[in-house]
């Protein structure tokens, strides 16, 4: 079965900087990942889908790149709203779609 | 606007079922694509299964086959989630989630369901 290994688990970055989260897939699956941000007793949100593609309303200060089996998302200019739990998702390999097991975001 | 909205919270006991529903309103019911995803207490999220109500055959993840039945009403435009032989790991947020197509992501949730297995 698929495995999605992010990476760092926790990461703690300054206001105004950058935070660039990793995601790897065991076996390519094209550009078919999707990330989604999840707040603290709240649903996920989908942030990103095809891998570089923002959902509708998404910042663009939000850009993710990869392909094949690794993908990064990367958010600029950090907001002190942005701390949260970051997933990616294959729905390249279906089913199951399988999810990272999640970066923690801190924002210091 | 496409909203999820899913019942209430329910405690149940180990060995017993669970029927967990999503009202869809809004979006095109029918040729939409709706998934299960929970989430025990702490943990990340966990792809259980998923329908198109124009299809109505479920794709399930291994580890719930047996166990899981999802089905989708056209008429009430409601998915839903039954999960039977529960036990203590059944304790979870269920969420459901839609995709209008499978390149899109899930990008509608419902705002999730909390079962609790407690003897």
């Amino acid at each position: 079965e698929m495995v999605m290994t992010q990476s760092p688990a926790t990461l703690s970055v300054s206001p105004g900087e950058r935070a660039t989260l990793s995601c790897r897939a065991s076996q390519s699956v094209s550009n078919r990942v999707a990330w989604y941000q999840q707040k603290p007793g709240q649903a996920p949100r989908l942030l990103i889908y095809g891998a570089s593609t923002r959902a509708t309303g998404i910042p663009a200060r939000f850009s993710g790149s990869g392909s094949g089996t690794e993908f990064t998302l990367i958010i600029s200019s950090l907001q002190s709203e942005d701390s949260a739990v970051y997933y990616c998702q294959q729905y390249n390999n279906w089913p199951p779609y399988t999810f990272g097991q999640g970066t923690k975001l801190e924002i210091k | 606007q496409v909203q999820l909205v899913q019942s209430g919270a329910e405690v149940k006991k180990p060995g017993s079922s669970v029927k967990v529903s999503c009202k869809a309103s809004g979006g095109n019911f029918r040729t939409d694509i709706i998934s299960w995803v929970r989430q025990a207490p702490g943990q990340g999220l966990e792809w259980m299964g998923g329908i198109t109500p124009i299809f109505g055959t479920a794709n399930y993840a291994q580890r719930f086959k047996g166990r899981l039945t999802i089905s989708a009403d056209e008429v009430t435009t409601t998915a839903y989630m039954e999960l039977s032989s529960l036990t203590f790991e059944d304790t979870a947020v269920y969420y459901c989630a839609r995709e209008w197509d499978k390149y899109y992501g899930m990008d509608v949730w419902g705002q999730g369901t909390t079962v609790i297995v407690s003897s």
